[in-house]
């Protein structure tokens, strides 16, 4: 059965260059998070959404950050000027509970973002 | 603020032994605790979610216990095989913010044939 899934799964960008990265949950999951994760370093929270609605985007580390879902399945990140320290891989998971992260999470395999 | 800490960051252990990854956190006013496997490159898979009212909980070889009072949980894996080998984390859904998940950054297994 289909799972989460993301894409790029790399991505190289040059220090200053905008990317998207694209998160395809499972059908009909309400719940869905963004996670950062350093090399050697458990996921940090970015974002959450709950459908369309983004209810916390606490960890979104600056401004550059965007994250979208405008209807409620799709949801992509987008990080502008990207910097030296974006590098990282960027996870998204997904839950059908309307509840956040109270169920299992489903996570996708990620994207690695690599700024030169 | 709440804090998850896994010690070892990493261990190698010879297959069929029995062995306890360990994990602690700092707030205990959390929804739940969850285990992951992480295998390189790749995303995360959950083994065992413990709700906060609960004490422990199984699936084939893996053991997960929690202790809130005490801000630990343990999980226990028998029988170890070279495929379990991965990183293993633990996370929490606190109270204090109850849409995110805190981790920690995980035990690294290794099980040597």
């Amino acid at each position: 059965g289909a799972g989460v899934s993301q894409s790029p799964r790399y991505k190289v960008a040059k220090r200053g260059q905008d990317v998207a990265l694209r998160c395809d949950p499972i059908s009909g999951h309400v719940s869905l998070f963004w996670y950062q994760q350093a090399l050697g370093q458990g996921p940090e929270f970015l974002t959450y959404f709950q459908n369309e609605a983004q209810l916390d985007k606490s960890g979104l580390p600056s401004d550059r950050f965007f994250a979208e879902r405008p209807e409620g399945s799709v949801s992509t990140l987008k990080i502008q000027r990207t910097q030296q320290e974006d590098s990282a891989v960027y996870l998204c998971a997904s839950n059908p509970s309307a509840r956040g992260p109270y169920n299992e999470q489903f996570f996708g395999p990620g994207t690695r973002l690599t700024v030169l | 603020k709440q804090e998850v800490t896994q010690i070892p960051a990493a261990l190698s252990v010879p297959e069929g032994e029995n062995l306890v990854l360990n994990c602690s956190f700092t707030d205990s006013a959390i929804y739940n605790l969850q285990w992951f496997r992480q295998d390189p490159g790749k995303g995360l898979t959950s083994l065992l979610l413990i709700q906060s009212s609960q004490r422990e909980q199984t699936s084939g070889r893996l053991n997960a216990s929690l202790d809130k009072s005490s801000g630990r949980s343990t999980l226990y894996i028998a029988a170890s095989q070279p495929g379990d080998s991965a990183t293993y984390l633990c996370a929490v859904v606190p109270y204090s913010s109850a849409s995110k998940i805190i981790f920690g950054s995980g035990t690294r297994l290794s099980i040597r044939p």
